[in-house]
């Protein structure tokens, strides 16, 4: 079965500090989107990769086709970080499989 | 450019009744979805076109139906809404699978 796990669920940690959040999936896949889902509840496309790191701003993105594992790092946390930070895998030809999400809250 | 639009916010429905979320884009995008957020869980694809006059079903098609008449708009139909059909509903448009993707702001839907 095509899975996504997300962790940590939950995270808090003081402004500065740096984060990260990781997925992790069960079998091969063509793409990993990042998502950035704010209090408000809007969704925004942070990152899309398939290998190797991208960067943008204090937001860095990884992935181990390997070891079928992401991360999403963030530098000098900021309070205006804190939303839910979500993975979406596409598996071969499929639509996008969601994590449950990591919850972020930055503590000024 | 708006982007993604999504109308109405905010809605609350009887059970039985009908109604339509309305999604336009002014990007020319050909890929349009629409997912449904329930508490806990993630983003469960509803359904999605890959063209005008293209639609497929996702995960969750049941008690819905769409339609894709122009590039620009995606309207998603619920039918006789029950219960179950309480969630928040995201339309979603890209250039292609391989893309990524544009949200709109979310349709929080109750029905009671």
């Amino acid at each position: 079965k095509n899975e996504v796990e997300q962790s940590p669920q939950n995270l808090t940690a003081q402004e500065g500090e740096f984060i990260t959040i990781n997925c992790s999936y069960s079998v091969g896949i063509s793409a990993l989107h990042w998502l950035q889902q704010h209090p408000g509840g809007g969704i925004v496309s942070l990152f899309m990769l398939s290998s190797g790191k991208k960067k943008h701003g204090r937001l860095i993105a990884t992935i181990n086709i390997q070891e079928k594992h992401s991360s999403l790092h963030i530098t000098a946390s900021h309070p205006r970080d804190s939303a839910v930070y979500i993975c979406a895998v596409r598996f071969g030809n499929e639509k996008l499989t969601f994590g449950t999400g990591t919850r972020l809250t930055i503590i000024p | 450019n708006a982007g993604v639009t999504q109308t109405p916010k905010f809605r609350i429905l009887k059970i039985g009744q009908s109604m339509t979320l309305q999604c336009t884009q002014d990007m020319n995008h050909n890929y349009m979805y629409w997912y449904r957020q329930d508490p806990g869980m993630g983003l469960k694809l509803i359904y999605y076109s890959v063209g005008a006059g293209i639609t497929d079903k996702g995960e969750v098609p049941n008690g819905y139906n769409v339609s894709r008449s122009t590039t620009e708009d995606f309207p998603l139909r619920l039918e006789l809404a029950a219960p179950s059909q309480t969630s928040v509903y995201f339309c979603a448009s890209g250039r292609g699978a391989n893309y990524g993707y544009t949200f709109g702001s979310g349709t929080r839907l109750t029905v009671v």
